[in-house]
């Protein structure tokens, strides 16, 4: 199976930064990546999907990028309604999908 | 509107079953991969199992096989889960989610809360 590695695994930051989370593969997934983001007691919203496509409705402030093994989700300037978890999720084989831990963004 | 509500969660003993369904509304159900993932309390997403259009294929996360069981009925636009020889590390909010073009999750439904506990 395809181990997904998040780092890391809290951020504080403020509003108005630029904040990067990045997530690894085990082994080439291709561009086959998926980013949420979820808020206490919801459920994930998708926000990119094959590592740098938006998702319809998703801010532009929101940004993927990567392929094989190492991939970003890049917040451009951080907004009150982004602090939530963050998580992606490997699609290279359908039978075995994965996620990576998850990235906990914080008000500093 | 793409709408996806499970129910069925409960409150079962170590050893039991249960049995999960969600309801989907606003797509074509049966034009579409549907899962299950978990999460358990204060813990990250798991990928449970998901199942072809047709029902004809379904694949599972390693722990679970052999126990639980994924179905679906396209005329009743419904996606079930049973849950048999339940394990305390069963614990978790089960969500229904569509699969969209490939296999990423486009929608998901609000969860529903199996515990196992004695």
């Amino acid at each position: 199976d395809i181990q997904m590695t998040q780092s890391p695994s809290t951020l504080s930051a403020s509003v108005g930064d630029r904040v990067t989370i990045t997530c690894r593969a085990s082994q080439s997934i291709s561009s086959w990546l998926a980013w949420y983001q979820q808020k206490p007691g919801k459920a994930p919203k998708l926000l990119i999907y094959k590592a740098s496509s938006l998702e319809s409705g998703v801010p532009s402030r929101f940004s993927g990028s990567g392929s094989g093994t190492e991939f970003t989700l890049t917040i451009s300037s951080l907004q009150p309604d982004d602090f939530a978890t963050y998580y992606c999720q490997q699609y290279n084989s359908y039978s075995s999908l994965t996620f990576g831990g998850g990235t906990k963004v914080e008000i500093k | 509107e793409v709408q996806l509500v499970e129910s069925g969660g409960g409150l079962v003993q170590p050893g039991g079953s249960l049995r999960l369904s969600c309801a989907a509304s606003g797509f074509t159900f049966s034009s579409y991969w549907m899962s299950w993932v978990r999460q358990a309390p204060g813990k990250g997403l798991e990928w449970v199992a998901n199942i072809k259009q047709d029902g004809s294929e379904k694949n599972y996360v390693d722990s679970v096989k052999g126990r639980l069981t994924i179905s679906r009925d396209n005329a009743k636009n419904s996606l079930y889960l049973q849950m048999n020889s339940l394990r305390a590390e069963d614990t978790a909010v089960y969500y229904c989610a569509r699969a969209g073009t490939m296999d990423y999750f486009d929608y998901w439904g609000q969860g529903t809360l199996v515990t196992v506990s004695s």
